[in-house]
């Protein structure tokens, strides 16, 4: 039963240097959802993709923040410019439709010194 | 999407039953009860989830209200590597295009399962 993967597990970083995370769902899942996570708190929504098109964002996803699915497959979330408080757990999640299930991958943890 | 209440900690003995309740007074007629719990440093896992009738499977019972304005989940015999954080999610069905579903995520209840 292959999972979500996420990739690096672990990420640190300087301040100001940039960042590329990877993620790949779960196969013939066509939703990706990106989530981050910081410590104490439950995961916040950050983006989600139907196949390549990414048709939500939320307020949190700033300037600094792009994530892609160029082939409806695989995501990148990249983060530019670091800073301390993008510090947190970037998790992944798929589903095969909307409404169903999202199944989530174990995340990168992130720490920007 | 309704919020939903959670006792922020509880405990439990190993081999007994956990009962972890959620209050979601404000849930509409098409909003689903969902269930994740997350192991610390893991991504969240799925339990289950259900809308009017109690739901089973291998992990867990789920108990809805008849108003459906709160609900318990059951872990019947908690082991030691149930210790997690539960979160109780509320979630509309309805399929919008633009609105992908996403899950809102409260603060949870953090179970720890004693020998």
């Amino acid at each position: 039963d292959t999972g979500v993967s996420q990739d690096p597990r672990h990420k640190i970083t300087k301040r100001g240097q940039n960042v590329t995370f990877r993620c790949d769902p779960i196969s013939e899942h066509n939703r990706l959802y990106w989530y981050r996570q910081t410590l104490g708190q439950g995961p916040e929504f950050l983006t989600y993709f139907q196949n390549e098109a990414q048709l939500e964002k939320s307020r949190l996803l700033s300037d600094r923040f792009s994530a892609e699915r160029p082939k409806g497959s695989f995501s990148t979330l990249e983060i530019q410019r670091t800073e301390q408080g993008d510090s947190a757990m970037y998790l992944c999640a798929s589903s095969p439709k909307i409404a169903d299930t999202q199944y989530f991958g174990p995340g990168t943890r992130l720490t920007v010194l | 999407d309704a919020k939903t209440t959670q006792p922020t900690s509880m405990d439990c003995a190993e081999g007994r039953a956990a009962n972890l309740p959620c209050n979601h007074s404000t849930i509409s007629g098409n909003e689903y009860v969902y269930w994740y719990r997350q192991i610390h440093s893991q991504g969240p896992q799925y339990i289950i989830h259900g809308l009017k009738n109690n739901e089973t499977n291998e992990m867990a019972s789920l108990i809805i209200t008849e108003d459906r304005k709160s609900s318990t989940l059951i872990l019947p015999h908690a082991t030691l590597r149930d210790t997690a954080v539960y979160y109780c999610i509320v979630r509309e069905a309805r399929k919008v295009r633009n609105q992908g579903g996403k899950l809102i995520f409260g603060q949870g209840t953090e179970l720890s399962v004693k020998p």
